[in-house]
């Protein structure tokens, strides 16, 4: 079926705005990670969902920063109160298989904050 | 603590060269698997390989090959023959059971014709 999809693609937005990104994991993929990448830079590792079970929210940078899965598929991350420094590429990946499987990568979000 | 750690920021070589991008780990955990993704200027991250703790054979790929030795915490990845395709930012990642999959900050690799 269809690979990971992330809505919107682009994203401008004000500084003090707030802004949602959705994640539509691979049907099936029991977990959900949301990355985010600066340009030039690696890969920081923001949340992770796993089933029913409490997500992993260590990489979360602020208490601007939010995120849902609804019924253990749809994910939406929410940032509060955008600032300049959220802009970045944010990235979806999904993995069938629990803590140890291969991620499945959406094309990412790219949020451009004015 | 868990972190991947890639000393090479950028390395160009001419196509046809072999590269060797290196990456070096640490966790406590004694059951962890290791991960190479490729990064084309496209954007989208491509899984090339994933090894557990516990296989330490070397693996070979068509042009590429993985060594992974646990007595230097290291995975490198090396490319033989490289072509102009290679050209990407290659992110080496670990994770284990209690934490999720952490990159390094990535090797951009570019081959010149």
């Amino acid at each position: 079926g269809a690979g990971v999809s992330q809505s919107p693609s682009n994203k401008v937005t004000e500084k003090g705005k707030d802004v949602e990104l959705r994640c539509d994991p691979i049907s099936g993929h029991t977990a959900l990670y949301w990355y985010r990448q600066s340009l030039g830079q690696g890969l920081e590792f923001l949340i992770y969902f796993q089933g029913n079970s409490a997500p992993d929210k260590s990489g979360l940078p602020s208490d601007r920063f939010s995120a849902e899965r609804t019924g253990g598929s749809v994910s939406t991350l929410t940032i509060q109160r955008t600032q300049q420094e959220d802009s970045a590429v944010y990235l979806c990946a999904s993995s069938p298989l629990r803590d140890t499987g291969e991620l499945f990568f959406g094309e990412g979000s790219r949020l451009t904050v004015l | 603590a868990q972190k991947v750690t890639q000393a090479q920021t950028e390395i160009s070589v001419v196509e046809k060269e072999d590269v060797t991008l290196d990456c070096v780990y640490e966790t406590r955990d004694t059951t962890y698997y290791l991960f190479w993704y490729k990064q084309p200027p496209s954007g989208e991250l491509v899984f090339l390989i994933r090894r557990n703790s516990f296989d330490e054979q070397n693996e070979i790929s068509g042009r590429y090959s993985w060594n992974f030795q646990k007595s230097t915490s290291s995975f490198n990845f090396t490319i033989t023959a490289s072509q102009v395709v290679d050209s990407a930012v290659y992110f080496c990642a670990l994770s284990t059971r209690r934490r999720a999959l952490t990159f390094g900050s990535g090797t951009r690799l570019q081959v010149q014709p």
